[in-house]
């Protein structure tokens, strides 16, 4: 099946710097990719929808200057979280939709941000 | 808008024991499911989905689903659950289209004990 990949699997930076996120699919062009944010023994929460060539598209009370995305070419989209704080601390998956009828969503295996 | 809802956050279970998992949507258009099962800091996993036709839907590692309208439901069950069946499960939906953004639910832990 299609391979969604995530780099870094983990990182941790100091409060004030920004971390890059990237994700990247392996095997096929993804137009669109999905970036959510998972906190401890929660649900994904859709923070914005990256599309190809163009800006991407914020859920309400996503700060976009604070989470920049950048979906430069049709196998990688990157996230970036400016000026990190140990509130920005959390899990971070993102999927990139399949291309097809059913359009699947394919998953990477997660970014965990812990800002100190 | 859609929403989804799972009405059990913990389901422990013994092995071998059958195991259900409750999922409740709402939706004011036709919704495609899914059902995901994410193990410890991993992403997500696709178990099974629901796109159209018969309502009874086999997954991967033996699970399935059943998608009843009337009742807007669409539990996830196992017959006959394993020790790394030990996971957390999500329910989600997609409106109108299945390349739309999903949504969650909160998610339910599964504790499979020996």
């Amino acid at each position: 099946g299609a391979v969604v990949s995530q780099h870094p699997s983990r990182v941790i930076c100091k409060s004030g710097t920004s971390v890059k996120i990237e994700c990247r699919s392996l095997d096929f062009q993804a137009t669109t990719m999905f970036w959510y944010r998972q906190f401890p023994k929660q649900s994904l929460m859709l923070m914005a929808t990256s599309n190809e060539g163009s800006k991407a598209t914020y859920e309400q009370g996503v700060e976009k200057d604070k989470f920049l995305i950048n979906h430069a070419s049709l196998t990688l989209s990157t996230l970036t979280v400016t000026s990190a704080h140990p509130e920005d601390s959390s899990f971070y998956i993102c999927s990139a939709l399949g291309q097809g009828a059913t359009g699947e969503l394919f998953f990477g295996e997660g970014s965990r941000l812990t800002v100190l | 808008a859609q929403s989804v809802t799972q009405l059990d956050s913990q389901v422990p279970v013994f092995e071998e024991a059958p195991v259900e998992l409750r999922c409740n949507y709402s939706s004011s258009v036709s919704v495609y499911l899914f059902w995901y099962v994410q193990y410890p800091n991993q992403g997500l996993q696709l178990l099974l989905k629901y796109l159209s036709g018969s309502t009874l839907v086999k997954g991967i590692n033996g699970f399935e689903a059943e998608f009843n309208k009337s009742q807007t439901s669409f539990h996830l069950r196992k017959p006959s659950v394993h020790i790394s069946d030990t996971a957390e499960y999500f329910c989600a939906v997609s409106a109108g289209a299945a390349g739309n953004k999903l949504t969650f639910g909160g998610g339910t832990r599964v504790l499979v004990k020996p």
